[in-house]
């Protein structure tokens, strides 16, 4: 049992390149989320998902794409890179009650030059 | 949007008791959560309190919640060197799919 998982754990980016973030849980929860920490920020939320094939808009979703097409993967997309979304980003899943525990992956690094 | 504030950093010594302090702004929040996050880890849920409650002990954890002020604590009794670490507070308002909002974090180092 992995439990939340995420490639890469760091990467570097030129203002304009693309890229996908993956994220996997092996749980079986119906719920996943893709946020971003920023320094003095916390964590803010970019996309989420209540169900494979599903996917709704957090508090910051502009310049990323997300996918659910597997209910154990939930991917997010950069289709533009810009220095802005240099970012730890972290993926996180859950069962739909909400006082089901939030369980978070290790994070991804991302620099955009 | 929600609203969630933290004081950035707190230090007290190996054996002390520490207090994190966090104030909101959403009355409908339905629950409080505070998260730990070591170095170069993601985040761990530590408890959580319902909005009508107005306390909550965990073994060396203890939440207060006092809902008119919209304002949560968490006292870690007998602070340990492995206590040090960032703990965030969030709050999942009464709609959306458990979104949380999270403060900003405070960094307790723990002296020994």
């Amino acid at each position: 049992n992995a439990g939340v998982t995420q490639t890469p754990k760091f990467r570097v980016l030129k203002t304009g390149q693309s890229m996908t973030l993956l994220c996997a849980q092996d749980m079986n929860h119906e719920y996943m989320y893709w946020y971003r920490q920023d320094p003095g920020m916390g964590l803010r939320l970019i996309h989420y998902s209540v169900g494979e094939g599903t996917t709704a808009k957090g508090e910051v979703p502009d310049g990323y794409n997300v996918s659910r097409l597997k209910k154990q993967n939930f991917l997010l997309g950069l289709e533009s890179a810009a220095p802005s979304q240099t970012s730890v980003y972290f993926c996180a899943s859950s069962y739909p009650r909400v006082t089901d525990t939030q369980y978070f992956g290790p994070g991804t690094r991302l620099t955009v030059l | 949007g929600e609203d969630v504030e933290q004081s950035l950093f707190l230090s007290v010594r190996e054996g002390d008791s520490s207090v994190i302090n966090c104030t909101y702004t959403d009355s409908s929040s339905t629950y409080l959560y505070w998260y730990k996050q070591e170095p170069g880890a993601g985040l761990q849920l530590l408890t959580y309190i319902f909005s009508n409650m107005d306390m909550k002990q965990d073994q060396r954890l203890t939440v207060l919640l006092n809902k008119k002020d919209k304002h949560l604590s968490l006292r870690i009794a007998d602070t340990q060197t492995g206590d040090s670490a960032i703990y965030f507070c969030a709050e999942t308002p009464q709609t959306g799919a458990n979104n949380l909002f999270f403060g900003t974090g405070t960094r307790l180092t723990v002296i020994p």
